[in-house]
């Protein structure tokens, strides 16, 4: 079955980095584009970053472009969120999704925590 | 592409129906045919689950009792027969544009 694993959140104070990782198992990864979508404590969620199945394409949220950026490395079935500049309201739950071109993010990761605090 | 939810909350009595409204600031009709609109519910602590994909089609083992309508910029979840278990929040997406976005989410209580 598909299996989403979130790794890498953490605290870290304004201004430093983060690289956020995604294990992808039960599909083959190389056939499918990704999503990072996030959700502040209390809030609806918001896609910040998306990438295609070959890692040939990329689109932004305007909140995070020029600052996140995302990757994957297909042989070893990972996509990645690097974490630039970041600022307290980058706090939130970072989740990874599978998508597909009928049923977009049909699979969701538990999530991995990021705090943006000094 | 602005999505804009409503009601932000219900709360439904048992066994009635619940309708949750979603429009989009811009036509979701692809010119291949398909309207890229799709339902999550999150339910507490759990990370949301896809519903409903082209408006109107049920993902994987979601039951029956969900349904969704609409066309271009209007569209509405429906979920009859209301259980406890649907509690959660509910968010409409559009598929149209990269990166996608989400409503605002409606929250579901139940009376």
């Amino acid at each position: 079955q598909v299996q989403l694993v979130e790794s890498g959140g953490g605290v870290v104070p304004p201004g430093r980095s983060l690289r956020l990782s995604c294990a992808a198992s039960g599909f083959i990864f190389s056939n499918y584009g990704m999503h990072w979508v996030r959700q502040a404590p209390g809030s609806g969620l918001e896609s910040v970053a998306v990438i295609s199945h070959d890692g040939s394409r990329t689109y932004y949220a305007d909140s995070v472009k020029g600052r996140f950026t995302v990757s994957r490395d297909n042989s070893r079935t990972t996509l990645f969120l690097v974490m630039n500049s970041l600022r307290r309201d980058d706090t939130a739950m970072y989740f990874c999704a599978k998508d597909d071109k009928l049923t977009p993010l049909d699979y969701w990761g538990l999530g991995t925590l990021v705090s943006v605090s000094s | 592409i602005v999505m804009t939810q409503s009601p932000l909350s219900l709360s439904v009595t048992p066994g009635q129906s619940a309708f949750i409204s979603c429009k989009s600031s811009e036509s979701l009709l692809h010119t291949d045919g398909p309207t890229f609109l799709y339902w999550f519910l999150q339910k507490s602590g759990q990370s949301p689950k896809l519903l409903i994909y082209e408006v109107s089609s049920r993902f994987s083992g979601v039951p029956d009792r969900f349904s969704g309508s609409g066309s271009g910029t209007d569209f509405t979840l429906t979920i009859s027969r209301v259980e406890a278990e649907d509690v959660g929040v509910y968010y409409c997406m559009q598929g149209i544009e990269l990166p996608h976005t989400f409503g605002q989410g409606t929250k579901l209580e139940i009376k």
